[in-house]
């Protein structure tokens, strides 16, 4: 089955600052690989998502990028701000209605004011 | 808006005891999930359904089974509980057609503490 790894687990930046998480998928089936942001306390909502026939997907201050040859994608945060301190967990999947999901460990991310 | 609800916020259960967690959507989503989630493992599969009376096990369903009667509900059970099943546990749907397929929308939580 599939297996993702994320990394890195805990992330501190400075307000202002640009943050990276990436993550690497071992199933070369998958196509389909969402993001998903989850507050203290409440439900991970889905921030951005990517589907293999795109290299790159951007919406305001937050990117992801996709290399389906070396299997991995990263989300990238620029200008960061207090209100983007949460975890974040990527995930893979094929683009099959009837496929499940495969999150990674997830990444906390504190931004400092 | 999609809603995922999930009845059961917060319960503290004996350990042996028969645990119910419901969960409802409402966006008539063919696919239901039941997820838990412990610090450090991340979002971890324990059962799915794609349709009424269907039931998939995922990557952790030992100790679980799961019911699912009518579309909008899928229930997870806890046959005895341990208390090695502390965790929060998440429900979630999603439909399999459209431009969106495949992403999932998930309930609140429930936090499940077994003593």
């Amino acid at each position: 089955g599939e297996n993702v790894e994320q990394h890195p687990s805990t992330l501190s930046v400075q307000e202002g600052d640009s943050a990276v998480i990436k993550c690497t998928y071992s199933d070369s089936a998958s196509n389909y690989f969402p993001w998903y942001k989850q507050e203290l306390g409440k439900r991970p909502q889905l921030i951005i998502d990517i589907r293999s026939n795109v290299g790159e997907k951007k919406d305001q201050r937050i990117a992801v990028t996709l290399n389906k040859t070396a299997k991995h994608f990263s989300l990238h945060i620029t200008e960061t701000q207090p209100e983007d301190s949460a975890v974040y967990f990527c995930a893979a999947s094929k683009n099959s209605g009837y496929s499940t999901l495969t999150f990674g460990k997830g990444t906390m991310l504190l931004v400092s004011p | 808006d999609v809603k995922v609800t999930q009845s059961s916020r917060y319960l503290v259960k004996r350990t042996g005891e028969k645990v119910f967690l419901e969960c409802v959507q409402d966006m008539d989503h063919e696919n239901m999930f039941w997820y838990r989630q412990d610090p450090g493992l991340g979002l971890r599969l324990i059962y799915f359904s794609y349709d009424v009376k269907m039931k998939e096990k995922g990557d952790i369903p030992e100790g679980y089974s799961v019911s699912r009667e009518k579309k909008e509900r899928f229930s997870l059970i806890l046959e005895s509980a341990s208390t090695n099943q502390t965790s929060m546990y998440l429900c979630a749907s999603s439909s399999p057609s459209g431009e969106g397929g495949n992403t999932i929308y998930f309930g609140e939580g429930s936090w499940l503490t077994v003593v």
